[in-house]
């Protein structure tokens, strides 16, 4: 089973309104994080936010806010107000805890969701 | 602060050819990864380590090698290059391995086998 689901391929939004990315994710690991990072068409990956499994409130960073949903296993990425520059690929990412018994170290990475912002 | 570097920027290398990707970080971090990204997908684990001299396998470790000697240079090695391993390449590095650790990402390597 995948453990990061984003299920909206590509979105295309308008200049300035609101867009809702969906992250939705499988652990049994009562402690885990959650990361966004957008990734422009000149390919580096940008850190964008982070939700931690115990943190008891939504995480924001500027424009950015995430929806963090937890017993339905979901964490959306919300971006206010969206600009031209917001248009990339974004994906969402989950880190586990290594002391669980958890495989490998690393994140594990969505297939993503192409957002392209009209004019 | 360069943060993480890689070199490479662009390779084509032919099918049964080596080659070292270079992955350096400047921010004294103890863990580093190596990570592929195949077209339209995520990134995937090849390998990851924990500190100079320790290094691990990811989800995707076959056809590749990692050495850490030092605490700045995790690099990856590619032995008898396949067409399957025509991929973007990003190293990251981590301070550590809580789960709020960031993990900052070089620019990528792009690698076509032909």
């Amino acid at each position: 089973a995948q453990k990061i689901t984003q299920t909206q391929p590509g979105m295309f939004v308008q200049e300035k309104e609101a867009v809702t990315l969906d992250c939705t994710y499988d652990t049994s690991d009562p402690s885990y994080g959650l990361f966004w990072y957008k990734q422009p068409s000149s390919g580096e990956m940008i850190f964008l936010i982070y939700q931690g499994s115990y943190d008891q409130q939504n995480a924001t960073e500027g424009r950015y806010s995430l929806n963090f949903q937890k017993a339905r296993k979901s964490a959306n990425l919300v971006i206010s107000a969206s600009q031209l520059g917001d248009s990339a690929m974004y994906f969402c990412a989950m880190r586990e805890s290594m002391y669980s018994g958890g495989g490998a170290d690393g994140l594990t990475f969505g297939k993503g969701t192409h957002l392209i912002i009209q004019p | 602060n360069a943060g993480v570097t890689q070199t490479p920027k662009f390779r084509i290398l032919k099918i049964g050819q080596s080659m070292t990707l270079q992955c350096t970080q400047d921010m004294n971090h103890n863990y580093m990864y190596w990570y592929r990204q195949d077209p339209g997908m995520g990134l995937k684990l090849i390998y990851y380590s924990v500190g100079a001299g320790i290094t691990d396998k990811g989800e995707v470790p076959n056809g590749y090698n990692v050495s850490r000697s030092t605490t700045e240079d995790f690099p990856l090695r590619l032995e008898l290059a396949a067409p399957s391993q025509t991929s973007v390449y990003f190293c990251a590095s981590s301070l550590g391995d809580r789960v709020f650790d960031e993990q900052f990402f070089g620019p990528g390597t792009r690698l076509t086998v032909l």
